[in-house]
């Protein structure tokens, strides 16, 4: 059984930087094939797609937050984690990370981040 | 970027009937097309796989079709439970983009 439970601030200010952990069980980001992804929704909006990490550590971003994402993995913890820098208002977000199997199979519950001074 | 365009934005519906979501995509997509239902205060969850193929666990009255760049989300003898907002994303191209939702209202 695959579980995702995404951890971290639930506020942040503006320009400072956002780091959430995505803990994961029932799959390896050392299988060949496996991969994680980053989603994000904001309030009454739409969902965004915003990166993906291989089990190679293969990384692809959005063009439009490539500049301010970084996500890397540890897999001796079953992790991966998300730096989004210089928050925004516009960052206000539930923030999700799923298991990817070409489509997003599994999602973790999402956290809520909250940017504001 | 492969932008997903669905239609309609919202509709409002009464149970029992019958309904069509559509997305179309600015270049073809063969079947890399998946859909998604999402309820207030849930994770997203996925309906239909690769255009067409269903998804264990979700109830038989919704089904996927299309390939290229028209894909269609049926929901037959929509229930209450229905009331949500649906999502169409592709995986054949990087970005994977998500089309814009089209939220379900049941009267």
């Amino acid at each position: 059984q695959i579980t995702l439970k995404e951890s971290g601030p639930t506020l942040v200010k503006p320009t400072q930087t956002l780091t959430l952990t995505c803990t994961f069980s029932g799959f390896s980001l050392t299988t060949t094939g496996e991969c994680v992804a980053w989603i994000r929704q904001p309030p009454g909006k739409a969902l965004e797609w915003l990166a993906l990490i291989f089990w190679d550590n293969d990384q692809r971003y959005s063009p439009s937050l490539q500049s301010r994402l970084t996500v890397t993995k540890d897999t001796s913890k079953n992790q991966v984690v998300l730096s989004l820098t210089n928050m925004d208002p516009a960052d206000t977000a539930t923030y999700y990370c799923a298991h990817r199997n070409d489509e997003f199979d599994y999602w973790g519950q999402g956290t809520l981040v909250t940017v504001s001074s | 970027e492969i932008v997903l365009t669905q239609s309609p934005d919202f509709q409002s519906v009464t149970p029992k009937e019958t309904v069509t979501i559509t997305c179309r995509a600015s270049q073809g997509i063969a079947t890399s097309l998946h859909w998604y239902q999402v309820k207030p205060g849930q994770s997203p969850k996925l309906l239909i796989k690769s255009a067409s193929q269903s998804i264990s666990g979700v109830p038989s009255r919704f089904s996927g079709s299309g390939s290229g760049t028209d894909f269609t989300l049926t929901i037959n003898s929509l229930e209450a439970e229905d009331a949500a907002a649906y999502y169409c994303h592709q995986s054949s191209s990087l970005p994977n983009t998500f089309g814009q939702g089209t939220k379900l209202e049941i009267k």
